[in-house]
């Protein structure tokens, strides 16, 4: 099993620009999940899906942000216009259901820079 | 509302010390329990966890059990490594309504050669 996979690993961009992160999480998980990490607000949930339907996006801190899951295998966050205080290390989670005691798979993150 | 909350860090030892990290919540319910582990670099991984009242979760010299009595989940470890160097997450996932997991704050620890 490969994992949950994000892609880019890294991103270094300028404001304004739109910044597209991608998501392929575990085969057959019917959750996947959304983070955000900075050192100041440490680990944040932007949203979750549940057999690919946004179920919570409260998380997701303004309109700049989307994310979308078209199928069960594929995920993207976007950011549009992007703005330094966006910078982060941005990752995915998939979990195989929700009986409150599920693992999350986490993807090894996508660092962002917003210069 | 459900919360978690870790002591701060970073925790510094040397190797072959004793470690504790503690973690106390706050929840409706009987949520489930667990600590998640990030490696420099990485994402975060599941280290152990307890699905209910006095289950102990245990991985690699790591335990954890589920106090229910003092909502409390601290982590032990009778001898650290190097390699334990990392950050540790402390987190709940609610039973009830919106699947949600909360993480705490994050540990950092440091294990000195």
């Amino acid at each position: 099993d490969a994992g949950v996979i994000q892609s880019p690993r890294h991103e270094v961009t300028e404001m304004g620009q739109e910044v597209t992160l991608r998501c392929k999480p575990i085969s057959g998980h019917d959750y996947l999940f959304w983070y955000r990490q900075t050192m100041m607000r440490g680990l944040e949930l932007l949203i979750y899906f549940n057999n690919n339907v946004p179920i919570d996006d409260s998380g997701m801190p303004e309109d700049r942000f989307s994310a979308k899951m078209p199928n069960a295998s594929f995920s993207t966050l976007k950011i549009q216009p992007s703005e330094p205080r966006d910078s982060a290390v941005y990752f995915c989670a998939s979990s195989l259901s929700w009986t409150g005691s599920e693992t999350q798979y986490f993807g090894p993150g996508t660092r962002l820079l917003v210069l | 509302g459900n919360s978690v909350t870790q002591m701060e860090g970073p925790v510094t030892l040397s190797e072959e010390a004793f470690l504790t990290i503690n973690c106390t919540y706050t929840a409706t319910g009987y949520p489930s329990l667990f600590w998640y582990v990030q490696y420099p670099g990485e994402g975060l991984q599941l280290l152990l966890k307890a699905t209910k009242a006095d289950d102990k979760g245990s991985n690699k010299g790591f335990e954890a059990t589920y106090r229910k009595e003092t909502t409390s989940f601290h982590l032990e470890k009778g001898s650290v490594q190097v390699s334990d160097s990392a950050v540790y997450f402390c987190a709940l996932s609610a039973t009830s309504g919106t699947y949600k997991y909360i993480f705490g704050t994050g540990t950092r620890l440091k294990v000195l050669a």
